[in-house]
């Protein structure tokens, strides 16, 4: 069956630091691992996405990794900014390209 | 790139009542559409698919005659929630895709069942 764990729950990170937050998920035959940024009462929004064939993807300061051996794919914020203060969602494809989501991350910017 | 309009964005309707919520693809055809729910503070929960001229797909644990989906277009999908109950109440959000990944979210519909 599905399942996706997400960690940490909670983050907070100074100003121009790293952040990276991580998920693990059990479905072997899962190809697709997007990262979704919801701000308060807002919808989700895709941020950045990486399929199963590639093992790194970039876009500016925003990064994905993904090891399938290992099952588990990871967000890398670099230089953060206070903008960068939302709930982040990890989720992965589980059949008939329905999205699995994983608990969500709080992330805290302090300026 | 791919839009999803959702209406209402908010809605309060006393218990018992029955709520309509609409999903549009507005720039692009959808023959599959998702709706997940969210409490505050939670994750989206995958409530059902919604598939173009055919019934819905629910997850375990939903119940289909109180959450009534119709997918009669391949633009439109609508959630009716039926005879609504405080705990109903939730952040219920549709997503489409336009011919494969990614998904795309409409703005979401916040519902308050007094």
């Amino acid at each position: 069956g599905e399942n996706v764990e997400q960690h940490p729950s909670t983050l907070s990170v100074q100003e121009g630091d790293s952040a990276v937050i991580k998920c693990t998920y059990s479905d072997s035959a899962s190809n697709y691992f997007p990262w979704y940024k919801q701000e308060l009462g807002k919808r989700p929004q895709l941020i950045i996405d990486i399929r199963s064939n590639v093992g790194e993807k970039k876009d500016q300061r925003i990064a994905v990794t993904l090891n399938k051996t290992a099952k588990h794919f990871s967000l890398h914020i670099t230089e953060t900014q206070p903008e960068d203060s939302a709930v982040y969602f990890c989720a992965y494809n589980f059949g008939n390209e329905k999205l699995t989501f994983g608990t969500g991350t709080r992330l805290t910017i302090i300026p | 790139g791919a839009v999803v309009s959702q209406h209402p964005s908010r809605v309060i309707c006393k218990s018992g009542t029955s709520v309509k919520i609409e999903c549009r693809s507005l720039d692009f055809q959808a023959t599959t559409m998702f709706w997940y729910r969210q409490f505050p503070k939670k994750s989206l929960m995958l409530m059902a698919t919604s598939n173009e001229g055919s019934k819905a797909t629910y997850e375990q644990g939903v119940e289909k005659d109180k959450f009534l989906i119709n997918h009669a277009s391949l633009t439109l999908s609508t959630l009716t929630v039926t005879s609504a109950h405080p705990e109903d109440s939730s952040f219920y959000i549709c997503s489409a895709r336009d011919q494969g990944l990614p998904l795309h979210f409409g703005n979401g519909t916040r519902l308050t069942v007094t």
